[in-house]
């Protein structure tokens, strides 16, 4: 059983484009997030839900917005795509209640590119 | 803020000699640390983390780390290094029970027979 699950694991789209990547958790978990990773493997937080609410907004272009229909799903949907969204696209999740010692279990990534 | 930094961006061993990566966090209270690993074309897999309860960490695939608060680092080793440890490895701070993993820069390990 997959724990952190994203699809689709490869897309390819021209400029301009709109295309949304999905995430589904079966872990029960409350906390689910999305990571920008670049070329040069530097992670970077865009987006953190806890409970379906937004709690964290990392100074993300308004292109991209996240939608959380329930706690297992965080789905992040990008509109007019640009050649610097070209990058790896992480879905990770955590539990919340068992203090912040908790690890995030992550997903096979999706990786975006812009042509 | 807290943050972490992760000194080498590469580092090179040799089969069956020490591995040896560099952690320091930035923090001014307890930091959550953690260190992930990723194979190619894979995503993060957690391979220990630090909990207070003891400063020597052990995780999966016989790597360990120690918790210092002096020098504010913890650093991750493993004893002898397998062609199987080739990989990217993060080190990360957690700020809160559901606040962001703020990630190093990464280290790029390459094992050589």
């Amino acid at each position: 059983d997959t724990a952190v699950s994203q699809t689709p694991k490869y897309l390819v789209t021209q400029m301009g484009n709109d295309k949304s990547i999905k995430c589904e958790q079966n872990l029960g978990h409350d906390t689910m997030y999305w990571y920008k990773q670049d070329s040069k493997k530097f992670l970077k937080i865009m987006f953190s839900y806890n409970n379906k609410e937004l709690i964290i907004n990392e100074t993300v272009p308004n292109r991209f917005s996240p939608k959380s229909p329930d706690k297992a799903h965080l789905n992040l949907h990008i509109n007019s795509l640009e050649l610097g969204d070209s990058a790896v696209y992480f879905c990770a999740s955590r539990r919340d209640r068992e203090g912040p010692n908790t690890e995030a279990f992550f997903g096979q990534g999706t990786r975006l590119t812009v042509v | 803020a807290q943050s972490v930094t992760q000194l080498g961006s590469h580092v090179s061993v040799s089969e069956g000699a020490l591995v040896l990566l560099r952690c320091n966090y930035s923090s001014s209270v307890p930091p959550y640390l953690f260190w992930y690993v990723q194979y190619p074309n894979q995503g993060l897999q957690l391979l220990l983390k630090y909990t207070s309860a003891a400063t020597l960490v052990k995780g999966i695939n016989g790597f360990e780390a120690e918790f210092k608060k002096s020098e504010t680092s913890f650093h991750l080793t493993k004893p002898s290094a397998h062609m199987s440890d080739a990989a990217e490895y993060f080190c990360a701070v957690s700020e809160s029970s559901w606040g962001k993993f703020q990630f190093g820069a990464g280290t790029q390990v390459v094992v050589t027979p």
